[in-house]
């Protein structure tokens, strides 16, 4: 069955940076978009980034150019590189498979990103 | 940017009760591309239907989705225990997606 764990959160200054992972697995990876999505405490769904099975991405403008995202299709793992990290971007990071839909089929437990000093 | 708006923002019903919830949309939106999402606490999103009125895989029958253009509905008939939760539409047009703010449905 499709599994999707997320890692790499955790407690960064406001300016730094962390990078996050999402290993995949009882699919083939390369075959699908993938995407974060992040929930900041109490609140909504927010979508972040997304990457094509060929590496084209797409981003919230909120989060351009200091967030990248990126694949391994060899290592079936997705993942976030977060820099110039602000509080507003605190919230837990979901990895998320995209279905030919443009919905969002299946997820991973989420990793808990805080941003603070 | 579309927004999508949901209502109401809590609903408060009991177990075997009907339960409709909307979706809005700021502009006219693709129904391939509404979905719906549960989700209870401390736990990631379901799919719950797609292209606005497919159920997705393991989704009982309980659940439904319809509607077009702006409008959009999620009804759950005949509520059970577990369908309390936190219900999210999710659109996705231009390249990027949205979601609404979502509406908690709890027990009354």
């Amino acid at each position: 069955q499709v599994q999707l764990v997320e890692s790499g959160g955790g407690l960064v200054k406001p300016g730094g940076s962390l990078r996050l992972s999402c290993a995949a697995s009882g699919f083939t990876f390369s075959d699908y978009y993938m995407t974060w999505i992040r929930q900041a405490p109490g609140k909504g769904l927010e979508w972040v980034s997304y990457i094509s099975g060929s590496g084209g991405a797409v981003y919230l403008d909120s989060v351009k150019g200091r967030f990248t995202i990126s694949r391994d299709n060899g290592q079936n793992s997705l993942y976030l590189q977060m820099n110039s990290l602000r509080a507003e971007d605190t919230a837990v990071y979901y990895c998320a498979r995209r279905g030919s839909g443009r919905h969002f089929d299946s997820w991973g437990q989420g990793t808990l990103v805080t941003v603070s000093s | 940017e579309i927004v999508l708006t949901q209502s109401p923002g809590t609903l408060s019903l009991s177990p075997g009760d009907g339960a409709t919830l909307s979706c809005r949309a700021s502009q006219t939106v693709t129904s391939s591309y509404l979905a719906w999402y549960q989700q209870k606490p401390g736990q990631a999103p379901r799919l719950l239907i797609y292209a606005a009125s497919s159920r997705a895989t393991g989704i009982p029958d309980r659940f439904s989705g319809s509607g077009s253009g702006t409008d959009f509905t999620l009804t759950i008939s005949r509520l059970e225990p577990e369908d309390f939760a936190v219900y999210y539409c999710q659109h996705y047009g231009s390249s990027l997606y949205t979601f609404g703010q979502g509406t908690k449905l709890e027990i009354k």
